[in-house]
């Protein structure tokens, strides 16, 4: 069964340095998803990237933070520069077309440690 | 925004019992409803969900029904078993939204033996 992956699954970096996670969607889907979750609270959308753009972001998605998609299978999330409240779980998820997003199929997650 | 509030936030239930758990949402706009299961470690798994047009749906123990006067929708697991064990998150949806989800906070489920 296809299934979202992500890596690195736990990344340790320092305040200030820049992170990149990286994730591989489903392959024939053609929505891409950015959310967090921080130790104990919801899961919170970030940023969705669609056509090769971003089609929607939350205000957590500041300009610390960009996406790409810098080749037919990668989704990345870059964090220039990295705060400690950035310490978080960061799920990628994807959706097919359905004439609009369908059903998210989440990655199992990175864990970014920022100390 | 959308709101979604989810209760209740723990939830223990013996081994063949049945399980229920609830959401409500804000914006009367949502028309898609997914609910997830987390297991320790994994990503959030989807397990069912159910678009504004139905009222019930239903996936061998698992069901979900919405109420979208009440702006309501709830989770039920059947005879459960051990593996059902986890934090269940529902979530909410515009679809015109470009598939954005608010979350509502999770219930951890145990089942004991």
């Amino acid at each position: 069964e296809p299934e979202v992956t992500q890596t690195p699954s736990h990344q340790v970096t320092q305040m200030g340095q820049e992170v990149i996670l990286r994730c591989v969607p489903i392959s024939n889907h053609l929505y891409f998803y950015w959310y967090r979750q921080i130790l104990g609270q919801k899961v919170e959308f970030l940023v969705s990237f669609y056509n090769n753009e971003i089609s929607e972001k939350s205000e957590i998605f500041d300009d610390q933070f960009s996406v790409e998609r810098p080749d037919g299978s990668n989704f990345t999330l870059k964090i220039r520069s990295t705060k400690l409240e950035d310490s978080a779980m960061y799920f990628c998820a994807s959706s097919d077309y359905r004439g609009g997003p369908g059903e998210q199929y989440f990655g199992p997650g990175t864990r970014l440690t920022v100390t | 925004g959308e709101n979604v509030e989810q209760h209740p936030s723990t939830l223990s239930v013996q081994e063949g019992d049945s399980a229920v758990i609830k959401c409500t949402y804000s914006d009367s706009a949502s028309n898609y409803f997914p609910w997830y299961k987390q297991e320790l470690g994994k990503g959030p798994q989807l397990i069912i969900d159910i678009r504004s047009n139905v009222g019930e749906k239903k996936d061998q123990r698992i069901a979900v029904t919405l109420n979208k006067t009440a702006k309501h929708f709830s989770l039920h697991i059947t005879e459960t078993q051990p593996e059902d064990s986890a934090v269940y998150f529902c979530a909410a949806s515009l679809t015109d939204s470009w598939g954005k989800l608010q979350f509502g906070a999770g219930t951890q489920v145990v089942v004991t033996p």
